[in-house]
């Protein structure tokens, strides 16, 4: 099966500009979770959905940021606009109703300049 | 909150030998799972092994074992035999059985196989 997919792979902006960040999940997965990993730091959760619902967005940073998942199937984040500190790794990974199957994508790096 | 922590930013290792990261963590709760995972670079991140906390029996999978030690909240991985594909940024993560579906994870440490 295809797995989850992430573009684009990178992508540099000035600061102020807006970016818009795409994840196509695997086929079927209802859950759908991005991630963000700031260099040197850890891998921290941004938000959940499940199908077209955002079930958990705790994580979110701040307003600058939307997720949304067209019909629940993929899902796009935008930063606008973007800063300095939004720079990094962006993961988005999916997983069936089965909790166990956790599957994550290449991930976008972003570089605000 | 849960935390992960990793304490070797960067790791090596020769070819055919045996290494192990360390990982402990910091949790309240009983019932929950253990995970490593292994992004080589600008690859997708695998997983490589995971550990349901109710089991005392330590996880294998082929060359990948960890010694989960629950007292001690340390859930270390071991890597033997060491072939240059592992070379990888490898991360612990925490995820509760009970409350939400999130990950918890690591800084991570980059593992560099030496031939």
């Amino acid at each position: 099966e295809a797995g989850v997919t992430q573009f684009p792979s990178h992508s540099v902006i000035e600061k102020g500009q807006t970016v818009t960040l795409r994840c196509d999940p695997i086929s079927g997965h209802d859950n759908l979770y991005w991630y963000r990993r700031v260099m040197g730091k850890e891998i921290k959760f941004l938000l959940h959905f499940v199908k077209e619902s955002k079930q958990d967005e705790s994580g979110m940073p701040n307003n600058r940021f939307l997720a949304e998942r067209t019909g629940g199937t993929y899902s796009t984040l935008k930063v606008q606009p973007a800063e300095l500190e939004d720079s990094g790794v962006y993961f988005c990974a999916s997983s069936p109703q089965d909790r166990y199957g956790y599957t994550f994508g290449s991930g976008t790096r972003l570089t605000v300049v | 909150a849960q935390t992960v922590t990793q304490s070797q930013p960067e790791m090596s290792v020769q070819e055919a030998e045996t290494v192990t990261l360390s990982c402990t963590y910091d949790t309240s709760e009983s019932d929950y799972y253990l995970f490593w995972y292994k992004q080589p670079p600008s690859r997708q991140m695998i997983l490589v092994i995971r550990q349901e906390a109710y089991k005392q029996q330590n996880a294998t999978e082929n060359r990948f074992s960890v010694n989960f030690q629950k007292a001690a909240k340390s859930f270390s991985l071991k890597i033997s035999d060491s072939q240059l594909g592992d070379a990888a940024m490898y991360f612990c993560a925490y995820r509760s059985a009970n409350t939400g579906n999130q990950f918890y994870f690591g800084t991570g440490t980059s593992l560099t196989v030496i031939p």
